[in-house]
């Protein structure tokens, strides 16, 4: 089955500054790549994905970036703000065969600093 | 926006008791997933459910675990006879298709003593 791992486990970054969060996947076959924010006691919520027929994607201070050929994925912040403060976890899936479930990495704690 | 809703938000149970956790998925939603995710740990898969039955599962779901759709609204798990490390908050979640995003419920806290 799937295996993704995920560094670093904690980041701490100045306000303003960037975080950057990476994944690695096993299964060659995954082919969607989502990122979930989740806040203390929270949901785990979905900020951004990626399909596997682009390399790129980008929503305003949030980009993430996938090279299939490494199996591996990451997740750019930008003029990080406290309120980006949270466990964040990318997920693999393969949209095709039998298993379609979603495995988690192990999550990143970011902390942004006033 | 649309939610998937889980109920209860907390339950404490004594070892060896029957749980059960209960979540509306939302309304035109085909696929469901209930996911657990220990404190401090990743969240984990356990099982999805398509056309009134499991479409996968993992080796976390056995035979202990069930999972039903007694009506056209909930998707229910139970837990027959409950064991310490049971402790941890379930998430339900649920997509449009089996390619879809999915969307997570706010999660039941399940604590075992």
């Amino acid at each position: 089955g799937e295996n993704v791992e995920q560094h670093p486990s904690t980041l701490s970054v100045q306000e303003g500054d960037s975080a950057v969060i990476k994944c690695t996947y096993s299964d060659s076959a995954s082919n969607y790549f989502p990122w979930y924010k989740q806040e203390l006691g929270k949901r785990p919520q979905l900020i951004i994905d990626i399909r596997s027929n682009v390399g790129e994607k980008k929503d305003q201070r949030i980009a993430v970036t996938l090279n299939k050929t490494a199996k591996h994925f990451s997740l750019h912040i930008t003029e990080t703000q406290p309120e980006d403060s949270a466990v964040y976890f990318c997920a693999a899936r393969s949209l095709s065969g039998s298993a379609r479930q979603l495995t988690f990495g192990s999550g990143t704690q970011l902390t942004v600093l006033p | 926006e649309p939610e998937v809703t889980q109920t209860p938000s907390h339950q404490v149970t004594q070892m060896g008791q029957e749980v059960i956790l209960r979540c509306v998925p939302i309304s035109n939603h085909l696929y469901f997933y209930w996911y657990r995710q220990i404190l401090g740990q990743k969240v984990e898969f356990l099982v999805s459910f398509y056309n009134n039955e499991i479409s996968e599962k993992s080796e976390i779901f056995d035979d202990q675990f069930s999972v039903e759709r007694p009506d056209g609204s909930n998707f229910t798990l139970k837990i027959r006879s409950t064991k310490l490390e049971d402790s941890a908050m379930y998430f339900c979640a649920s997509s449009e298709g089996g390619a879809n995003v999915l969307t997570f419920g706010a999660g039941s806290r399940l604590t075992v003593l």
